[in-house]
């Protein structure tokens, strides 16, 4: 099983900062690597696949990079609603996906 | 727009197997490239998936809970559905019913908390 790792487990910013969230794959993923949203209460939206593509309807100041087993989600200037916990997935190896713990994005 | 909804027990005892079926609307199960599956989450913690389903009938399950897992299509209905086995506390989540790629899962349902407890 690829192990996903996230950190850090809670990312304290104030709005109008940048955020900075890593993952890390236990063992190459290439680029097969999304990212999800969840807020209280809700279910998961995708944000990011293909470690760098935005999904429909986000907007730009969300951005993934990375390769291999080393990937980051940027968030360029946190708004109020961008404060969530975010989940890295790999599929890499379909159909056994994993995801991380998450990290939890609060006000600062 | 598609939208699907999880529905089925909220209580389910230890021992017992838990059933929760998924219904889609605007949109046919029967439609190619998408996989039909189930993601939890227990309380407080992270995302796990448990297994997809192909329209044709095709099914992919996560190794830790294959030997529980049952998921099967009824397209009559544009349903799927998810039978959990021999369930334990462990079991208690979030579950999340969702449409897949192989990649990804753009489509989400709601949730449906069920709690195992005698």
């Amino acid at each position: 099983e690829i192990v996903m790792t996230q950190s850090p487990a809670t990312l304290s910013v104030s709005p109008g900062e940048r955020a900075t969230l890593s993952c890390r794959a236990s063992q190459s993923v290439s680029s097969n690597l999304a990212w999800y949203q969840q807020k209280p209460g809700q279910a998961p939206r995708l944000l990011i696949y293909g470690a760098s593509t935005r999904a429909t309807g986000i907007p730009a100041r969300f951005s993934g990079s990375g390769s291999g087993t080393e990937f980051t989600l940027t968030i360029s200037s946190l708004q109020s609603e961008d404060f969530a916990v975010y989940y890295c997935q790999q599929y890499n190896n379909w159909p056994r996906w994993t995801f991380g713990q998450g990290t939890k994005v609060e006000i600062k | 727009q598609l939208q699907l909804q999880e529905s089925g027990p909220g209580l389910v005892k230890p021992s017992e197997t838990l059933s929760l079926t998924c219904t889609v609307s605007g949109g046919s199960i029967s439609s190619s490239s998408y996989y039909w599956g189930w993601i939890r989450q227990p309380p407080g913690k992270g995302l796990e998936w448990i297994g997809s389903i192909y329209y044709s009938g095709s099914t992919y399950y996560n190794p830790s809970l294959k030997s529980r897992v049952t998921i099967s299509v009824d397209t009559s209905k544009n349903q799927f559905s998810l039978k959990l086995s021999s369930v334990t506390a462990a079991d208690t989540a979030v579950y999340y019913c969702a449409r897949n790629s192989l990649a990804v899962a753009p489509n989400w349902g709601q949730g449906t908390l069920v709690t195992v407890s005698s």
